[in-house]
């Protein structure tokens, strides 16, 4: 069965920590993204690649970076952690191209809280 | 930019009742869209997705969807709602053009279903 695999289901952070959040899919697909999900916000876009290397910034990148250093690797890393990015962290994946490959295929999520 | 709006917040039926859940979206073009379900502490599930062609789309577990171009809608429905639908329920909506390739959610829409 294909997956995207979160490495962490739930952290605990302590503010201004830098935190690592994994994500690895075993689908070798070409794109990748980060989302945090938030009550009543939906899910909003942090940042997503098309290719190793490779990353552009989605709707709300502030306080965020990533690292693509492998296709089955994406990783969002939160450079000072703040209270205000406790959240659920989602990852998906999804082939390159149009029409049906177009579907996610999401992780668990990570919830992290920020103390 | 694309948008998604999902009116509602929550949503109560009894089980066995019928079930519609709205979606509208903000497109430049006929988009692609996307249900998709969240049972709670789980990732995202892909319900069914529509691309072209026939405007109801069916999908999983006895949903189905309707686009409609001149209401720019693409509503959920399900003829009969059973106690496992309780879930909360994403509208997805993102560019058939070969640009960013990232989706865009909506809200969400929590289901309670009354025994």
């Amino acid at each position: 069965d294909v997956k995207v695999t979160q490495s962490s289901r739930y952290l605990v952070k302590r503010t201004g920590e830098k935190v690592f959040l994994e994500c690895v899919q075993d689908m070798d697909h070409e794109n990748m993204f980060w989302y945090r999900q938030d009550p009543g916000l939906g899910l909003r876009l942090i940042y997503f690649s098309y290719d190793v290397k490779m990353k552009e910034k989605g709707d709300i990148p502030e306080g965020y970076s990533v690292s693509r250093e492998k296709k089955e690797r994406f990783s969002l890393i939160l450079e000072s952690a703040s209270t205000n990015q406790t959240s659920m962290y989602l990852c998906a994946s999804s082939m390159a191209g149009t029409g049906s490959n177009y579907g996610y295929t999401f992780g668990s999520g990570t919830r992290l809280t920020v103390v | 930019a694309q948008s998604v709006t999902q009116p509602d917040i929550h949503i109560t039926v009894s089980e066995g009742a019928s079930l519609e859940l709205r979606c509208n979206y903000s497109y430049g073009a006929t988009p692609y869209l996307f249900w998709y379900v969240q049972s709670p502490g789980q990732g995202l599930q892909l319900l069914l997705k529509y691309f072209s062609g026939d405007t109801l789309v069916q999908g999983i577990k006895g949903f189905e969807a309707e686009f409609k171009r001149s209401q720019s809608s693409f509503n959920l429905r399900k003829p009969s709602v059973h106690w496992s639908d309780a879930a909360e329920y994403f509208c997805a909506v993102g560019p058939m053009d070969t640009g960013r390739r990232a989706l865009t959610f909506g809200s969400g829409t929590r289901l309670q279903v009354q025994p």
